[in-house]
């Protein structure tokens, strides 16, 4: 069993539904981040957070640290968001990043 | 261009061959990660860098496997001798100071190993 794990691994949406990607740990951390990976490769960080939840655009991320949960939301979703979505846990104590295995997502006009 | 630039991009070569990888950071980002990615998975740690300080390195490096970042500013990776498994795509990214600050992830190099 992974240590840090996603769902769903494939999502398709109609553009305009609101996106849930989960992401589950079972290791302590400190942080958590979530990452864009669009064909090709490239990886953009989107959120990096400890506790709550964080806002940018049309992205939500929540954490709850007691839980070992965290979520990555997108409102009005829109064909340019298809990409694989990667949450990264930050270990606590160390800096080293335990990755799921990503949610591909495609969104479809 | 003032990201994080990983030199070369695609890198073909055959089994048993060394190959080098460059990375070259954000400038003032005194951490650096390499990671490894297969097709379908999510990347894997392979090491990191405080300045020139190697600092952890994944149980996944064999002793093919060394990273220098000699003045803490670029790094290279190299492979020895070469193997098909080795066939992946090889990440850098850089932050600030920790990973619990915001990371930069490079385009990545993809290895090829026939």
């Amino acid at each position: 069993k992974n240590e840090v794990e996603q769902s769903p691994q494939n999502l398709t949406a109609q553009e305009g539904e609101f996106i849930t990607i989960n992401c589950s740990y079972s290791v302590g951390i400190s942080a958590l981040h979530w990452l864009q990976q669009h064909p090709g490769g490239g990886i953009v960080s989107l959120f990096m957070l400890s506790s709550g939840k964080k806002k940018h655009g049309r992205l939500i991320a929540t954490i709850n640290i007691q839980e070992k949960h965290s979520s990555l939301h997108i409102t009005a979703s829109h064909p340019r968001d298809s990409a694989v979505y990667i949450c990264a846990a930050i270990l606590t104590n160390t800096d080293k990043l335990i990755f799921g295995t990503g949610t591909r997502l495609q969104v479809f006009p | 261009d003032t990201g994080v630039s990983q030199d070369p991009r695609h890198k073909i070569t055959k089994r048993g061959q060394n190959v080098t990888f460059r990375c070259d950071p954000i400038s003032e980002h005194n951490r650096l990660y390499w990671y490894r990615q297969t097709l379908g998975q999510g990347p894997e740690f392979l090491t990191y860098f405080q300045n020139e300080a190697q600092l952890e390195k994944s149980r996944l490096l064999s002793d093919r496997f060394s990273a220098e970042r000699p003045k803490g500013s670029f790094s290279t990776l190299e492979i020895q001798r070469t193997e098909q498994g080795d066939s992946a795509m090889y990440l850098c990214a850089s932050s600030r100071d920790r990973a619990n600050e915001k990371l930069f992830f490079g385009s990545g190099t993809q290895l090829s190993v026939l």
